[in-house]
């Protein structure tokens, strides 16, 4: 089955403690991007990546990490997470060149920092 | 700045009911506009989309009317059924430039929780 898989699903952690939320696409895609939805601001990108070893800053970057190291995979990684980042997050991929580019959402985590 | 706007913020609306869902955007380089689903615990998923060479695009119940002059377009849901229930999105994306990093980036807007009565 085609899909976007997250892990871990809910997480609560304390303020400063290092954090990797994974995410995976089995569809072969070379666009991936990471996503925050907060109460009435809809989905805020934070990073995106064109292909392997290509990221660039979305809308809402600071605090947070990426990389791109295999073609499926597209780690979001919190250095040192604050409470502003307590948020429900979002992994999306998408083909380029090929389709009409829609975006394949993963199922979210869920992510408080007290 | 939030370059799509979306409104209403939340819509009730009773079984067989249209619902209608408005958005405005400012950057008139946006070349594909999406409206995604979202149901409870479940990510987003593509609804409808339309490009904005064409006024109007219906698919079953659901229909984007899309208005350049003015810069808005707006998600119609006829006959409105209560697991039509979930949370819209709509969404522009900024086109690839020749060797440019952009590539499909979407701006989405706030979002609206549709609750449909039955």
């Amino acid at each position: 089955e085609a899909q976007v898989t997250q892990n871990p699903r809910y997480l609560i952690t304390v303020t400063g403690k290092k954090l990797t939320v994974t995410c995976s696409q089995n569809m072969n895609h070379e666009y991936m991007s990471w996503y925050r939805q907060d109460p009435g601001l809809g989905l805020r990108q934070i990073y995106y990546s064109m292909n392997v070893e290509v990221t660039d800053k979305g809308d809402v970057p600071e605090g947070y990490k990426v990389s791109r190291k295999e073609k499926r995979n597209f780690p979001l990684i919190l250095e040192s997470p604050s409470p502003n980042q307590t948020s429900l997050y979002f992994c999306a991929s998408s083909p380029i060149d090929r389709g009409t580019g829609e975006q394949y959402f993963g199922p979210g985590t869920r992510l408080t920092v007290t | 700045q939030q370059q799509v706007k979306q409104s209403p913020q939340s819509l009730i609306v009773q079984k067989g009911g249209i619902s209608i869902i408005n958005c405005a955007y400012e950057n008139t380089a946006f070349d594909y506009f999406p409206w995604y689903q979202q149901f409870p615990g479940k990510g987003p998923a593509l609804l409808i989309a339309i490009r904005p060479d064409v006024s109007e695009k219906k698919e079953g119940r659901f229909t984007i009317s899309f208005n350049k002059s003015a810069k808005q377009f707006s998600l119609h849901i006829m006959d409105s059924q209560p697991g039509d229930s979930a949370t819209y999105f709509c969404a522009a994306r900024i086109p690839r430039k020749a060797g440019g990093t952009s590539y499909g980036k979407l701006t989405f807007g706030q979002g609206t929780i549709l609750t449909v009565h039955p």
